[in-house]
């Protein structure tokens, strides 16, 4: 039972256009979502994350948005550059746990061009 | 520099040989974890451990087993009975376990290839 879904395995975009990658969930326990960037043969990076009590949280050219509703998220980067390029994981902590562990999406592969 | 370490960078064992995966974090980080990841799929949690001496199975345990002797170090042991051992290995941490907004941060991984 997939509880984080990222159904766009890859997304491809130009230079200094906008990347929107989404995610969706399904356990409505969840309640703090984060966004990580990881390159081949690495470990993944923290990005940007969001509380539940929020619907946008924002760093430099790096957006987040959470429709409770909907139970969805997407992560906005503007505008896109190439060294953007990689996997981009959306993961969710839980209540119950109290954030002892995160459940990850499948990731997106984003490709920026030149 | 603070940060976690996993070595080595890729393993190659034999079928049927017990193998053990280093990470040793020195954030002073309470909460430790391991994930494997395949192609095409996210990142799925072996196993965790908020404390030392205390870890919980995650969602894909079978055919790995843990210890957690000390804080900064958390050993995988890859088992003969984990039957897709090949993977890429992951290990985090986390300052303190319980408290919601709270990221994880990752070691470089361990590319495991059983032959």
């Amino acid at each position: 039972d997939q509880q984080v879904k990222q159904n766009s395995p890859s997304l491809s975009v130009q230079e200094g256009r906008i990347s929107i990658l989404n995610c969706d969930y399904t356990n409505s326990m969840f309640d703090y979502f984060l966004w990580y960037k990881k390159y081949p043969a690495e470990g993944p990076t923290f990005l940007i994350s969001i509380s539940s009590i929020k619907d946008k949280n924002e760093d430099g050219r790096f957006t987040v948005f959470l429709n409770k509703s909907a139970k969805h998220l997407s992560l906005h980067i503007v505008p896109s550059q190439p060294g953007d390029s990689a996997v981009y994981f959306c993961a969710a902590s839980d209540k119950e746990t109290s954030g002892s562990r995160l459940t990850f999406g499948e990731g997106t592969q984003l490709t920026v061009n030149p | 520099d603070g940060g976690i370490t996993q070595s080595p960078k890729y393993l190659f064992r034999k079928e049927g040989q017990n193998v053990t995966l280093s990470c040793e974090q020195n954030l002073n980080h309470d909460a430790m974890y391991w994930y494997r990841q395949d192609p095409g799929q996210g990142l799925r949690l072996i196993y965790y451990s908020q404390i030392v001496n205390d870890f919980q199975k995650g969602d894909i345990a079978e055919g790995y087993s843990v210890s957690r002797e000390k804080k900064e170090s958390f050993p995988l042991t890859v088992t003969s009975a984990q039957k897709n051992p090949t993977a890429f290995y992951l290990c985090a941490s986390m300052a303190r376990a319980g408290v919601l907004a709270n990221e994880q941060f990752f070691g470089p991984g361990t590319r495991l290839t059983v032959l």
